[in-house]
């Protein structure tokens, strides 16, 4: 079983929808982070989280440290926001080891 | 743009033979960590670097290495190279040694044949 799991794997949704990707994790974790891949391949990071929630444009995280749950949410999707999304976390028992999901790999149409 | 760059952008070679992929972190970053990201085995973290000194390790191969130097720069040197050596190597960077956001650069695609 992987330490990080990410669902889905895949999401296709219409412009202007509202988009929730999940993140669950079985390890303790100092932090979470939420990247997102595009098509290029480069990587940006979009939240760090420790607790509670992040809102930046229309992109909101929220992570329950007693759930070992984040969710990454997108208002008013739109096609640019076409892209890999992914979940990596600060593994507390290993240091400063990231340890990531496999992704989700969303589209929106237009 | 992340402020941090990575050289070369891609790089072929043949299996056997010797890379070296270089990063440069932000200005002000001391931290400098490597990743792999392979079709297969998705994003994996190799080995984190603070202001010279290693600091953590992940999933690094032996025949894997690297540094980082007096102004910062880091090197992730791969020898003996396979052809599951092929993949994307990014760098990132970070100012402080605990887990502050980190920054990523372009990535260099590696293909051996």
């Amino acid at each position: 079983k992987n330490e990080v799991e990410q669902s889905p794997q895949n999401l296709t949704a219409q412009e202007g929808e509202f988009i929730t990707i999940n993140c669950s994790y079985s390890v303790g974790i100092s932090a979470l982070h939420w990247l997102q891949q595009h098509p290029g391949g480069g990587i940006v990071s979009l939240f760090m989280l420790s607790s509670g929630k992040k809102k930046h444009g229309r992109l909101i995280a929220t992570i329950n440290i007693q759930e070992k749950h984040s969710s990454l949410h997108i208002t008013a999707s739109h096609p640019r926001d076409s892209a890999v999304y992914i979940c990596a976390v600060k593994w507390k028992e290993y240091g400063n080891k990231l340890v990531f999901g496999a992704g989700t790999i969303l589209r929106v149409k237009s | 743009d992340s402020g941090v760059t990575q050289t070369p952008k891609h790089l072929i070679t043949a299996t056997g033979q010797r890379v070296t992929l270089r990063c440069s972190p932000r200005s002000g970053d001391l931290s400098v960590y490597w990743y792999q990201q392979s079709l297969d085995q998705g994003l994996q973290f190799l080995i984190q670097y603070y202001n010279g000194e290693e600091r953590a390790k992940g999933n690094i191969l032996e025949r894997f290495s690297a540094q980082q130097f007096p102004d910062l720069h880091s090197e992730l040197n791969l020898s003996s190279l396979e052809l599951g050596d092929s993949a994307l190597y990014f760098c990132a960077s970070s100012h402080g040694l605990e887990y502050n956001e980190q920054f990523f650069g372009p990535g260099t695609r590696l293909t051996v044949l």
